[in-house]
């Protein structure tokens, strides 16, 4: 069964730093991989997804890499800012149905 | 891009009475959804799988008398916590695979509370 593991489970930076997510799964027959955030008490928003094929995507301060083979991806964020405070979660995709990570818990000091 | 809308973000009922939770894909058509739940502080663990049009596929350990699920039409779902007690109050998260797309959207999540 697949399991999805993120670290760590908390993390507080000071404004402005850089950071880095980390996410592991066991299988790593994926067709893909997505990073979520969820603000307190909400649904989930999509930040990023990647195609098995891909090793990587971008979106503005956002960076995801997936390396398949090693059963890995990182999400890393630039210039952090309190706004980017949130829950982070990655989730892959065997098939029909998606596996969650445990969660980052980001907090980002001003 | 797609967008799941979900009612109601919040409701409280008295236990023993059913509630209805909607999750509709406003501008696109989803073949399948999903329905998750989620307690404090902990990932989503997924309940059940629906298809338009079939019967819904439950997780191991989810009660499906309880937990009924229709998804009559490619754009509409619905949950209903039948018989709610207190023990089911939770957060509720449906979310919806595009018929086309690789990604998965969600709902905005109903915080079910039972007194």
């Amino acid at each position: 069964k697949q399991e999805v593991t993120q670290i760590p489970a908390a993390l507080s930076v000071p404004e402005g730093e850089n950071l880095v997510l980390n996410c592991s799964f066991t299988d790593s027959a994926i067709y893909n991989l997505q990073w979520f955030r969820q603000d307190p008490g909400k649904g989930l928003t999509s930040l990023l997804l990647i195609q098995s094929s891909q090793r990587e995507q971008t979106s503005g301060r956002l960076n995801a890499s997936l390396d398949k083979s090693s059963g890995r991806s990182t999400l890393y964020i630039a210039a952090s800012q309190p706004g980017d405070s949130a829950t982070y979660l990655c989730a892959v995709t065997p098939g029909n149905n998606l596996f969650f990570g445990t969660g980052t818990r980001l907090t980002v000091i001003p | 891009g797609a967008v799941v809308s979900q009612h109601p973000s919040r409701v409280i009922c008295k236990s023993g009475t059913s509630v209805k939770i909607e999750c509709r894909s406003l501008d696109f058509q989803a073949t399948t959804m999903f329905w998750y739940r989620q307690f404090p502080k902990q990932s989503l663990m997924l309940m059940a799988t629906s298809n338009e049009g079939s019967k819904a596929t439950y997780e191991q350990g989810v009660e499906k008398d309880k937990f009924l699920i229709n998804h009559a039409s490619l754009t509409l779902s619905t949950l209903t916590v039948t018989s709610a007690h207190p023990e089911d109050s939770s957060f509720y998260i449906c979310s919806a695979k595009d018929r086309g797309g690789y990604g998965y959207t969600f709902g905005s999540g109903t915080r079910l509370t039972v007194v």
